[in-house]
C-alpha cells in the first residue's frame, strides 16, 4: 500500500472562492487521481492527474472548474475554483501502485456555505 | 455501458449474523473486482480483490468470488461483529478499454450492526 496524505482535511468556504486541496504520498506513483464524494453518494472520478502534463478529465468536469497540478511523482493539488454549495463534498486523492487497485487519501470534506 | 449495481442499503444486522451484499457488473473484457470500506468518518480502504474469473477475494473473515458467469462479486461474513459498521463499496476497472486504473463505484452499502 501507500501512505496518503491530504491537507486540509475539512474547511468551510465562502461562495465564489477558491480552496486548493494538496495530496502527498510516501513514495513515487505513476497514476493520481481525484475522485469527489457527494453527501451520502458513491464516489465520482473528476481526473486523472498526469505528471508533466494536463490533467485528464472525465465527462461533466472541466479544467477551468477543478485545476490540477502534477508538479512530481508524490505530489498533486485540486483546486475547486469559483465554489457554490453544490460543490460541498469529500474530495479525495488515489494512486495506483503495482496491480490495478488504488489506495486513497483520508479525503478533505468541504462545506461552502 | 460500463457500471456497478450494488445492493441498496442500509442493512441492520445484529451481532454475528450472517452478511451478503450483492454486486453485479457491466464491462467489457475482463476486469478487476474490488469491495473497498469507508469507516465512520475516514477514508476508503481496499477491503479485498479479485482479477479473474473464479478468484475468491478474502480479507478480515469477508470473501467475495469473482463469477464471470453471472457477472457477480457479492461480499460475504459468516458473522459480522459491531466493528463491522461501515459503509462498502463495490468497484471494477474497464475491462479492455480505457485506462486499467480507472475505478467505477457502486452507490455503496451502508451496515449497521447491532450489538
Amino acid at each position: 500500500s501507500a501512505v496518503i496524505s491530504q491537507k486540509p482535511s475539512r474547511d468551510i468556504c465562502q461562495r465564489g472562492t477558491s480552496l486548493t486541496i494538496q495530496c502527498q504520498v510516501d513514495s513515487q506513483v505513476t497514476m493520481m487521481f481525484w475522485y469527489r464524494q457527494q453527501p451520502g453518494q458513491s464516489l465520482t472520478l473528476i481526473a486523472t492527474a498526469n505528471q508533466g502534463s494536463e490533467a485528464t478529465y472525465e465527462s461533466g468536469f472541466v479544467i477551468d472548474k477543478f485545476p490540477i497540478s502534477r508538479p512530481n511523482l508524490t505530489f498533486s493539488t485540486l483546486t475547486v475554483s469559483n465554489m457554490s454549495p453544490e460543490d460541498s463534498s469529500i474530495y479525495l486523492c488515489s494512486v495506483g501502485r503495482g496491480g490495478n487497485e488504488q489506495f486513497f487519501g483520508p479525503g478533505t470534506r468541504l462545506t461552502v456555505l | 455501458g460500463n457500471s456497478v449495481t450494488q445492493m441498496e442499503g442500509p442493512v441492520t444486522l445484529s451481532e454475528e449474523a450472517f452478511l451478503t451484499i450483492n454486486c453485479t457488473y457491466t464491462a467489457t473484457g475482463y476486469p478487476s473486482l474490488f469491495w473497498y470500506v469507508q469507516y465512520p468518518g475516514e477514508g476508503l480502504q481496499l477491503l479485498l480483490k479479485a482479477t479473474k474469473a473464479d478468484d475468491k477475494g478474502s480479507n478480515k473473515g469477508f470473501e467475495a468470488t469473482y463469477r464471470k458467469e453471472t457477472t457477480s462479486f457479492h461480499l460475504e461474513k459468516g458473522s459480522v461483529q459491531v466493528s463491522d459498521s461501515a459503509v462498502y463499496f463495490c468497484a471494477r476497472t474497464p475491462g479492455s478499454s480505457g485506462s486499467a486504473r480507472q475505478l467505477t463505484f457502486g452507490s455503496g452499502t451502508q451496515l449497521t450492526v447491532l450489538p
